[in-house]
């Protein structure tokens, strides 16, 4: 299994562009998450996903859209980038049911707004 | 979901034993207690959850006090290849929703 996979692992955009970071996992989870990690800090939930057709907003929504169209897809869009969203972002995968959270993290993306 | 506080930074030696506590005190009656692992430039990974008393796997073990006010990572042995930041999360066990809340995490540095 090649668990979560995001791609790409590095971008650096301008300001103003847009562009979507995909994220991929082949668990057959129910649940996926993005975060960003900014340097020397803990991660922030950005938007998260119960299943496909279902999205809601973390704690650092703005800026960034979602869909899920798919179980095993969730892109994160970034609709006109901004210096500060200059960040690491990850993607989360977990099982459902209520003794096992476990969450699966893909490599991140790095991610440079100029 | 449980706001959890933790020591920023901790420094051990090789093979001696680390001991790093949570606390929660604002835990619910359906929170679990889960502690992740980051090395950088890597996604967060899970090392262990508990509910109350002790867990033990294969990595560390995890004693939660009857009150579940708090919380403790051991890590027997210690490498330098256990240096990395740990995490400790409260997350809803019966209606879990994927969404996990990090505070910043306490980096432990492992020195030979």
């Amino acid at each position: 299994n090649a668990g979560v996979t995001q791609t790409p692992k590095f971008q650096v955009l301008k300001t103003g562009q847009s562009m979507t970071l995909q994220c991929a996992q082949d668990m057959n989870h129910e649940y996926m998450s993005w975060y960003r990690q900014d340097p020397g800090m803990g991660l922030r939930l950005i938007h998260y996903s119960v299943g496909a057709g279902i999205t809601d907003q973390g704690e650092v929504p703005n800026g960034y859209n979602v869909s899920r169209s798919t179980t095993e897809d969730f892109p994160l869009r970034l609709l006109s980038a901004a210096p500060s969203q200059t960040s690491v972002y990850f993607c989360a995968s977990s099982y459902t049911g209520g003794l096992n959270t476990e969450a699966f993290f893909g490599q991140g993306t790095r991610l440079t707004v100029v | 979901l449980a706001k959890t506080t933790q020591p920023i930074s901790m420094d051990s030696y090789e093979g001696q034993e680390v001991n790093i506590t949570c606390s929660h005190n604002n835990i619910a009656t359906n929170d679990y207690i889960t502690w992740y692992q980051q090395f950088p430039s890597q996604g967060p990974r899970f090392i262990i959850q508990g509910y109350k008393t002790k867990v033990t796997n294969e990595v560390a073990s995890l004693f939660i006090p009857a009150d579940r006010k708090s919380s403790t990572l051991s890590l027997p042995r210690v490498s330098l290849s256990d240096t990395a930041v740990y995490y400790c999360l409260g997350s809803h066990g019966s209606s879990n929703t994927g969404k996990l809340i990090f505070g910043q995490g306490t980096t432990l540095q492992v020195k030979p």
